[in-house]
């Protein structure tokens, strides 16, 4: 059973610093997401990492894969209020099949100045 | 991007009655949907996959008799939840697989149950 951990689940930083939010899985798989949630919304896609070593970038939010350590990171710079949601990470165990993601927990995110 | 719908966007309804959610896939064909329940505060749980002209697969727990699932065509699924209870009250959220795997999600729909 493929298992999806995030960590922190809770995330309180200043405005204008760096953080990382981390995102382990426990079975084989090559294709992870991270999307954005807002109070009362659905998910907003933020990255698809296909492939080991995989790194995207998108304003303030970079994210990277490394299959081997079945390790995703979600990296935030210079933290401005407006990032203030909750990201999850998800993982695909066959792209090419009709299985669900699964989801890790969540990491609130609250970004205080 | 593929776009998603949901209908409603939210409902409240008495104990005891049926409510119908649609989702839909709007310029895509989706051979998979996948059911989603989501509590205040808490991640995206899995309710059953619904692929396509076949009865849907349901998570353990999830009672097929309560949540009924229809999946008639290439772009649309229904949920309905029958006899609802308050404790069904939640927000739920559908997402639609292209056939090369990637999956979008639908803007969900909030449900009180009263």
């Amino acid at each position: 059973e493929l298992k999806v951990e995030q960590n922190p689940l809770f995330l309180s930083m200043q405005e204008g610093k760096n953080y990382t939010i981390y995102c382990n899985y426990s079975t084989t798989s090559d294709r992870l997401y991270w999307y954005r949630q807002d109070p009362g919304k659905s998910l907003e896609s933020l990255f698809v990492l296909l492939s080991n070593g995989a790194v995207k970038q998108e304003g303030r939010l970079m994210a990277s894969l490394d299959t081997k350590a079945r390790l995703s990171t979600l990296h935030i710079t210079a933290a401005v209020h407006d990032l203030s949601a909750t990201y999850f990470c998800a993982v695909d165990m066959r792209p090419a099949g009709n299985t669900p993601l699964v989801f890790g927990k969540g990491t609130r995110l609250s970004v205080i100045a | 991007g593929a776009v998603v719908s949901q209908h409603p966007s939210r409902v409240i309804c008495k104990s005891g009655t049926s409510v119908k959610i649609e989702c839909r896939s709007l310029d895509f064909q989706a051979t998979t949907m996948f059911w989603y329940r989501q509590f205040p505060k808490q991640s995206l749980m899995l309710m059953a996959t619904s692929n396509e002209g076949s009865k849907a697969t349901y998570e353990q727990g999830v009672e097929k008799d309560k949540f009924l699932i229809n999946h008639a065509s290439l772009t649309l699924s229904t949920l309905t939840v029958t006899s609802a209870h308050p404790e069904d009250s939640s927000f739920y959220i559908c997402s639609a697989r292209q056939a090369k795997g990637t999956q979008y999600f639908g803007p969900g729909t909030r449900l009180l149950v009263l």
